[in-house]
């Protein structure tokens, strides 16, 4: 079964750039994975799905400022222009039949 | 537009039982996999079950290992709902369950509820 490890925090400033990372353990390298937002006291919402490509599509709504990208076990989500309304926790998700993970999610602190 | 609300959340002892339901629309309910996922106080995402979407009227039902045999899920597609009978439970299941819904095949969650306490306590 796959585990998804992701850093527990990250900060960037307003306007800023930042990658979060989200790692796939050893052997399953190639499984596509979706990132999730969940603001404060909010219900997650999905962000996008990022393909073992590298190619990624993303929900309903979902600002150009965000995008995603892998490299080999990597699968990252950028974000750029950084708003207040981003400060939330990012989890990432993968699956397969009979098995659903998600990675612990990283705190994003906008400064 | 979709849209997952759950309920039947609240407070139980420990070693009862509770029912969550989500009432599903703004998409064909039956062609769509379907999970629940669960968040305890503070911590973060743990998918607990999910179901398969009925083709010929066969449908699979998955568990994580921690309430593998005391959580059963179902699916009502005339009626565009969900269900977690959830038994013996523990303090450790303390949580608020979120219906989520899959894409086509296999693929994420890509539509969450807004989610339902449930408290296990005395």
């Amino acid at each position: 079964q796959p585990v998804l490890t992701q850093s527990p925090s990250a900060s960037a400033s307003l306007g800023a750039s930042v990658k979060l990372t989200c790692t796939l353990s050893s052997g399953h390298s190639t499984y596509p994975i979706a990132w999730h937002q969940q603001q404060p006291e909010k219900g997650p919402r999905f962000l996008m799905r990022v393909s073992g490509d590298g190619s990624h599509t993303k929900g309903d709504g979902i600002p150009d400022r965000f995008s995603g990208s892998i490299s080999g076990a990597d699968r990252y989500l950028t974000i750029s222009s950084l708003q207040s309304e981003d400060e939330a926790d990012y989890y990432c998700q993968t699956w397969g039949t009979g098995i659903r993970v998600f990675g612990g999610g990283t705190k994003l602190t906008v400064l | 537009q979709v849209q997952l609300v759950e309920s039947g959340g609240g407070l139980v002892n420990p070693g009862g039982s509770l029912r969550l339901s989500c009432a599903a629309s703004g998409f064909t309910f039956s062609d769509y996999y379907i999970s629940w996922i669960r968040q305890a106080p503070g911590k973060g995402l743990e998918w607990v079950s999910y179901i398969t979407s009925s083709g010929r009227g066969i449908f699979y039902t998955y568990y994580a290992d921690s309430v593998k045999g005391r959580f059963t899920i179902s699916r009502d597609n005339a009626k565009n709902s969900l269900y977690l009978e959830m038994n013996s439970l523990r303090p450790e299941d303390t949580a608020v369950y979120y219906c989520a819904k899959e894409g086509r095949g296999l693929s994420p969650v890509d539509y969450w509820g807004q989610g339902a306490l449930v408290t296990v306590s005395s």
